[in-house]
């Protein structure tokens, strides 16, 4: 069965510093892998995903994830965060189906907060 | 082209009532996925519809139901409704060509 673990509950950081949140994730086979994100009471916005090639994929809003398959990590990163990325993020794998689209399974989410 | 809508937006209903929740999918998109996310949670899949019939289900009682209409449309019903049935109910439209999930703004709903 497929899983999905975000280390991070909560994230604090400056605004204008770096911010990476980890994704570790267990799936039998060469996965899809998505970042989404959630303001408070919103749906989720899709950030970025990978499906094969390029393991460094390039995002919405500056954020950026690379997938180390020997690590079984997806980790996002943003080099220089903005007030406005306070956010709860889900990280993703999809469960490759040809017939339809993915079944994803989320992480628990690591909620980003940025002090001025 | 639109987004995903579902309706309501918020809802409130007593314990052991049922209730029906409605999305529209994405122009375009032909598989609708029900997610169910608690507070404080990432969202867990409940099951997901493709062409009018159910393709996988999630760890959920048969309680919770579906429909998938000609249009795409999608309905989630959960009957007998449980004090932890409390969260906020997401569906994402999905297409063969396209496996991007687009999610709607979810329905809040609140068992009392």
């Amino acid at each position: 069965a497929q899983s999905v673990t975000q280390p991070d509950i909560h994230i604090t950081v400056s605004e204008g510093a770096s911010l990476e949140l980890r994704c570790n994730y267990s799936y039998g086979a060469t996965p899809y892998l998505f970042w989404y994100v959630q303001s408070p009471g919103q749906g989720l916005q899709l950030l970025l995903k990978y499906f094969s090639g390029d393991t460094l994929v390039q995002g919405i809003k500056g954020f950026e994830a690379e997938f180390k398959r020997s690590q079984s990590s997806f980790n996002l990163r943003k080099p220089s965060v903005h007030w406005s990325d306070a956010a709860e993020y889900f990280c993703a794998v999809g469960a490759q189906d040809r017939a339809a689209g993915n079944k994803l399974t989320f992480g628990g989410g690591t909620r980003v907060l940025v002090k001025p | 082209e639109t987004g995903v809508t579902q309706s309501p937006t918020h809802l409130i209903k007593t314990r052991g009532q049922q209730v029906t929740l409605r999305c529209s999918s994405q122009s375009g998109h032909n598989t609708v996925s029900w997610y169910q996310q608690a507070l404080g949670q990432g969202p867990q899949f409940i099951f997901q519809y493709y062409r009018e019939e159910e393709n996988g289900r999630g760890n959920f009682p048969p309680r919770f139901s579906g429909l998938q209409f000609p249009n795409y449309s999608s309905e989630l019903n959960v009957n007998a409704l449980e004090l932890d049935d409390s969260a906020l109910y997401l569906c994402a439209s999905s297409s063969v060509s396209n496996t991007e999930a687009f999610f709607g703004q979810g329905t809040r709903l609140t068992v009392v």
